[in-house]
């Protein structure tokens, strides 16, 4: 069964810490992996995309890494602020573009 | 559009009642996708379309679900007989045509919040 999980759960840093959100995954055959943030009661806002022949995408402060034959995402922030704080999504597509999505990273960055 | 569009935003059905949502997609984007999200941030994949076709329906609950993405109109998913458990954001997202193996993003639009009392 393909699986997404997402560690830690929750994390709470204070400003201007650099951290790192984990994602793992079952099965290495992946079409692409996603990574969002969702603010409360709020849709989702797609922050990278990282095709399966990519090794890792850069956005600003954001930095995906991808490293499939161990089946893990890294989502690096730099310097946190408190507008970064919301829940972080890892969601990966198999085929048929399909995402599955991770439980989450709920981030809360305090001043 | 430049957003994906959802209506109604808050949509609220005594048990057994139809619900029916809506979704305009980004102009341009030929995959239409419905996920359902229950308890915090469980995410489930219902259905997807490539234009008006289905694509891939194998989260669909067929029994009391169903969907349609008809040319020149806003996608819809309806709900027959709803129940309680059936209370959920629901999310519909597109993207555009993948090409030369190149996989594009999926954009999500703002969620349409349903209640079953």
């Amino acid at each position: 069964k393909q699986e997404v999980t997402q560690i830690p759960a929750a994390l709470s840093v204070p400003e201007g810490e650099n951290l790192v959100l984990n994602c793992s995954f079952t099965d290495s055959a992946i079409y692409n992996l996603q990574w969002f943030r969702q603010d409360p009661g709020k849709g989702l806002t797609s922050l990278l995309l990282i095709q399966s022949s990519q090794r890792e995408q850069t956005s600003g402060r954001l930095n995906a890494s991808l490293d499939k034959s161990s089946g893990r995402s890294t989502l690096y922030i730099a310097a946190s602020q408190p507008g970064d704080s919301a829940t972080y999504l890892c969601a990966v597509s198999w085929y048929t573009d399909k995402l599955i999505f991770g439980t989450g990273t709920r981030l809360q960055v305090f001043p | 559009g430049e957003e994906v569009a959802q209506t109604p935003k808050h949509l609220v059905r005594g048990e057994g009642q139809k619900a029916k949502l809506y979704c305009a997609p980004i102009k341009g984007h030929s995959y239409v996708f419905w996920y359902q999200q229950v308890l915090k941030n469980e995410f489930k994949f219902l259905i997807s379309f490539q234009n008006e076709n289905v694509f891939d329906e194998t989260g669909m609950p067929k029994e009391r679900f169903s969907a349609k993405c008809l040319p020149n109109s806003p996608c819809s998913l309806e709900i027959q007989a709803t129940k309680l458990e059936d209370s959920a954001v629901y999310f519909c997202a597109s993207s555009p045509q993948p090409m030369y193996g190149f996989s594009y993003e999926q954009y999500f639009g703002p969620g349409t919040r349903l209640t079953v009392t």
